[in-house]
């Protein structure tokens, strides 16, 4: 099983619209969570982290369920320059290191 | 606003030569990481360094890589002897003491080419 699982997608959605991602991810004893993003050929940014008591940052809404081991991500009100990869991000235990998901393609179209 | 630079943007190189691949971190951060894509592929941990040592390293990072941290500002990646699948982009990354543990700030990436 892989460590964290993502929808490839793509996800194609009109501007306006609101979207879902969802991310699996297999190590119980991960800690910290996150959504970076990433644009074709770009390094990852930070979009926001993920609290056990959910998150909203604007129109970003981020879950987390440890019990399911399950993070999730909305984005209300798309933009066209929401349009990247979002990848699911976990650190295992008290280490640093970041584990990352494959990805979820988004794009917005006009 | 600061961020990580890295050099170069792209190197070409032949198998079996070595390459060595340039980092600045963030000035004021301890944490610094080494991190691999792949064309098409997930970002791929390499290594952490703190405190002038190797904190943690994965699979990847075997005897062929080295890092290390000539001064107080470049942080490097060495590889020994290049092989066709090391053609990948390669991210440097750093964090801070007070970021919350996994929030780093990547370098634009230098991409390597082995033919």
């Amino acid at each position: 099983r892989k460590e964290v699982e993502q929808d490839p997608g793509p996800f194609n959605v009109p501007e306006g619209a609101t979207v879902a991602f969802n991310c699996t991810y297999s190590n119980s004893a991960s800690q910290s969570f996150f959504w970076y993003r990433q644009d074709c050929r770009k390094e990852p940014k930070l979009l926001m982290s993920v609290y056990s008591s959910g998150n909203e940052d604007g129109r970003f809404t981020a879950q987390l369920n440890r019990a399911s081991q399950y993070i999730s991500l909305l984005i209300r009100d798309s933009k066209l320059s929401d349009s990247a990869t979002y990848l699911c991000v976990v650190t295992p235990g008290s280490a640093r290191q970041l584990t990352f998901g494959s990805g979820t393609q988004l794009t917005v179209l006009p | 606003e600061p961020e990580v630079t890295q050099t170069p943007s792209h190197q070409v190189t032949q198998m079996g030569q070595e390459v060595i691949l340039h980092c600045v971190p963030i000035s004021n951060h301890l944490y610094f990481y080494w991190y691999r894509q792949i064309l098409g592929q997930k970002v791929e941990f390499l290594v952490s360094f703190y405190n002038n040592e190797i904190s943690e390293k994965s699979e990847i990072f075997d005897d062929q890589f080295s890092v290390e941290r000539p001064d107080g500002s470049n942080f490097t990646l060495k590889i020994r002897s290049t092989k066709l699948e090391d053609s990948a982009m390669y991210f440097c990354a750093s964090a801070g003491t007070g970021a919350r543990t996994g929030e780093l700030f990547f370098g634009e990436g230098s991409r390597l080419t082995v033919l």
